[in-house]
């Protein structure tokens, strides 16, 4: 059974920074393509970030671009995500998601809370 | 980016209703389309993609079809669990973008 498990929820001021990490078992994780999806309270989701089986290349959306970064370490089966500057507008539940393919959310985490207020 | 539409916003079914969702693209993405179910306070779910194909586990009452632009998930004789809201997504090109989602709920 696939498990991925994020940690570093938080309460962060404007302008702060956090990482969120994910922790994957019961899937061979140098196999996938791994990504970050948020969902501000009561809407939709947004795709945030991905990165490709072998770390290689990097995809953002426009509006994290410049103040996050993703990464992984297939050794620890964990994936991660960087944020800083972060807004009101960051405010959100994290998932991260792994696919076979890149771009396809195959299984998802529970999701971590992020958020950011003064 | 690729924009995506879905019809309706949300709609009102009864049990063993056959019940179909609609999701709009604002360029060709081939069959690079992914049906998602989120029930409210759970993580979204793979339910088709690749336009038809059926994620594992997911019963066969839920099926997908379309291509290039225009695409569509139905849901035959549906469930009490199936009451939930539902996002279309292109997988075609980053950023991979999610429909405005169609909640379905209880007539």
């Amino acid at each position: 059974e696939v498990q991925l498990v994020e940690s570093g929820e938080g309460l962060v001021q404007p302008g702060g920074s956090l990482r969120l990490s994910c922790a994957a078992s019961g899937v061979t994780f140098r196999d996938y393509a791994l990504h970050w999806v948020r969902q501000a309270p009561g809407k939709g989701l947004e795709f945030v970030s991905a990165i490709t089986s072998n770390g290689d290349t990097t995809y953002y959306a426009d509006s994290v671009k410049g103040r996050v970064t993703i990464s992984r370490d297939n050794s620890k089966s964990t994936l991660y995500l960087q944020m800083g500057s972060l807004r009101v507008e960051d405010s959100a539940v994290y998932y991260c998601a792994v696919g076979q393919w890149l771009g396809r959310f195959d299984h998802w985490g529970q999701g971590t809370l992020v958020t950011v207020s003064s | 980016d690729i924009q995506m539409t879905q019809s309706p916003s949300s709609l009102s079914a009864s049990v063993g209703d056959r019940v179909t969702v609609t999701c709009r693209t604002s360029q060709t993405i081939m069959t690079y389309l992914n049906w998602y179910q989120q029930i409210p306070g759970k993580a979204p779910k793979l339910l088709i993609y690749a336009a038809s194909n059926l994620q594992s586990g997911v019963p066969s009452r839920f099926s997908g079809s379309g291509s290039e632009t225009d695409f569509t998930l139905t849901i035959s004789d549906l469930q009490p669990e199936d009451f939930a809201t539902y996002y279309c997504q292109q997988s075609y090109d980053s950023p991979f973008t999610f429909g405005p989602g169609t909640k379905v709920d209880i007539k």
